[in-house]
């Protein structure tokens, strides 16, 4: 099963409004990051989080991390048109090398 | 610069087929990722390496798949005998040794298995 699992599946918002997704995962981890990914090809790097963080922030963005629930959100604010993509979580599991461990998405579309 | 480039970018083959697919990394980047993505999914991890270590297989998911890297730069991941299932867009990443938590992305290659 997958470590990481996110929460909705599917997010429809209007242009300017915040999108909240959320990830859950079962065992300890190194750090979590989080990607986009659009039109199901490449994925882009958005921002990583360490166990020891707890709330992290880049320009529209903001992730939080509570590793005693093990679950992460990440909120885009003042969303835009140009946002609408595939979001993912992924946890880097400790003694698991740098390899990641992907959830199942979530789907956003904004709406202009 | 040049990012993580993939070829070929799609592949239609017939089931009982082999397939090779090819990863360049980001020049100087030291652990290169295969990872593939069936429809509508996340990400699956397939084999990972690391300068001269041996590569982390944990992921393959049959004995079909092969990887290997040569001279610590371009990867081949090898399908032998494809199945319809191993239809999925598979992905290859970098990361440099001095920031190995983030990984580059290519853009992919969307397999199709007829």
């Amino acid at each position: 099963s997958q470590q990481g699992e996110e929460d909705p599946q599917a997010l429809s918002i209007q242009e300017g409004e915040n999108a909240t997704m959320n990830c859950s995962y079962k065992t300890s981890i190194n750090n979590l990051q989080w990607y986009r990914q659009n039109s199901g090809r490449g994925l882009v790097h958005l921002i990583l989080i360490r166990s020891n963080e707890r709330e992290k922030h880049s320009g529209r963005l903001r992730v939080t991390l509570d590793t005693s629930k093990k679950s992460s959100s990440l909120l885009i604010t003042a969303s835009r048109a140009a946002d609408t993509a595939s979001y993912f979580c992924a946890t880097e599991r400790k003694a698991a090398g740098n390899k990641l461990t992907f959830g199942g998405g979530t789907r956003v579309l904004v709406k202009p | 610069g040049a990012g993580v480039s993939q070829s070929p970018s799609n592949k239609v083959t017939e089931k009982g087929k082999d397939v090779e697919l090819r990863c360049d990394p980001i020049s100087g980047h030291t652990a290169l990722y295969w990872y593939r993505q069936s429809l509508g999914q996340g990400l699956e991890f397939l084999i990972y390496f690391q300068g001269n270590s041996a590569p982390d297989k944990s992921g393959l998911p049959s004995d079909r798949f092969s990887a290997e890297r040569t001279g610590g730069s371009v990867s081949t991941l090898t399908i032998q005998r494809t199945q319809q299932e191993d239809s999925a867009v598979y992905l290859c990443a970098s990361s440099p040794p001095g920031a190995r938590e983030t990984q580059y992305f290519g853009p992919g290659t969307r397999l199709l298995v007829l």
